[in-house]
């Protein structure tokens, strides 16, 4: 069955450096997001990207956020200056359409920063 | 932010019994509900989802109710099975025609099924 896979699993990194976190959605799936998981708290949504543009963020996702599709496969979430409080699990999903239908997600990435 | 929100932290439920697990939201424009279940370690697994036009949705062991007038939701899942312990997050879709397929998660609730 075809999956979101996310690298790294676990990134470890110091405050101030600029963090990739990177994702392969579902290879027909046309809508790609990023949440994240702060341990012990909701999970966020932080972005939906659709043809190659954002379609909606969150307040989360300020200017050290930023995604992008570089090519046909990959879809990548950059954080330019880490904070500590950036720490949390960051999801992938992917879904065929946007609306309703399902979400796909990654096994996640854990951001720990130092 | 408590747009959805899953009261139980927990439940506990014998083999074989039926597990409930409920879910309330708030905001009358959701119109798309999806039911996830994580294991440590993994992302949420995509397991049964409900339109707002429909009030039932089943699929094998695993039923969704969706009451729109007390904006409650809730997960059937019957017979349950020791495999079925895991954190169940209720989510929610905003609706409209700029729907953008956000999803806002309640809190989860830990299912423990016990042989």
């Amino acid at each position: 069955e075809p999956e979101v896979t996310q690298t790294p699993s676990h990134q470890v990194t110091q405050m101030g450096q600029e963090v990739i976190l990177r994702c392969v959605p579902i290879s027909n799936h046309l809508y790609f997001y990023w949440y994240r998981q702060i341990l012990g708290q909701k999970v966020e949504f932080l972005v939906s990207f659709y043809n190659n543009e954002i379609s909606e963020k969150s307040e989360i996702f300020d200017d050290q956020f930023s995604v992008e599709r570089p090519d046909g496969s990959n879809f990548t979430l950059k954080i330019r200056s880490t904070k500590l409080e950036d720490s949390a699990m960051y999801f992938c999903a992917s879904s065929e359409q946007g609306g309703h239908q399902p979400q796909h997600f990654g096994d996640g990435t854990r951001l720990s920063i130092l | 932010d408590q747009q959805v929100k899953q009261n139980s932290p927990s439940l506990s439920v014998q083999e074989g019994r039926i597990s409930i697990l409920n879910c309330d939201y708030t905001n009358s424009m959701f119109d798309y509900f999806l039911w996830y279940k994580k294991y440590p370690a993994e992302g949420p697994t995509f397991l049964i989802s409900i339109s707002s036009i429909k009030d039932k949705n089943e699929d094998g062991r695993f039923t969704v109710f969706l009451n729109k007038s007390a904006k409650h939701l809730s997960l059937h899942i019957v017979p349950s099975q020791p495999g079925d312990s895991a954190v169940y997050f209720c989510a929610a879709s905003p609706g409209g025609s700029s729907n953008t397929g956000k999803l806002i998660f309640g809190q989860g609730t830990t299912l423990q099924v016990k042989p």
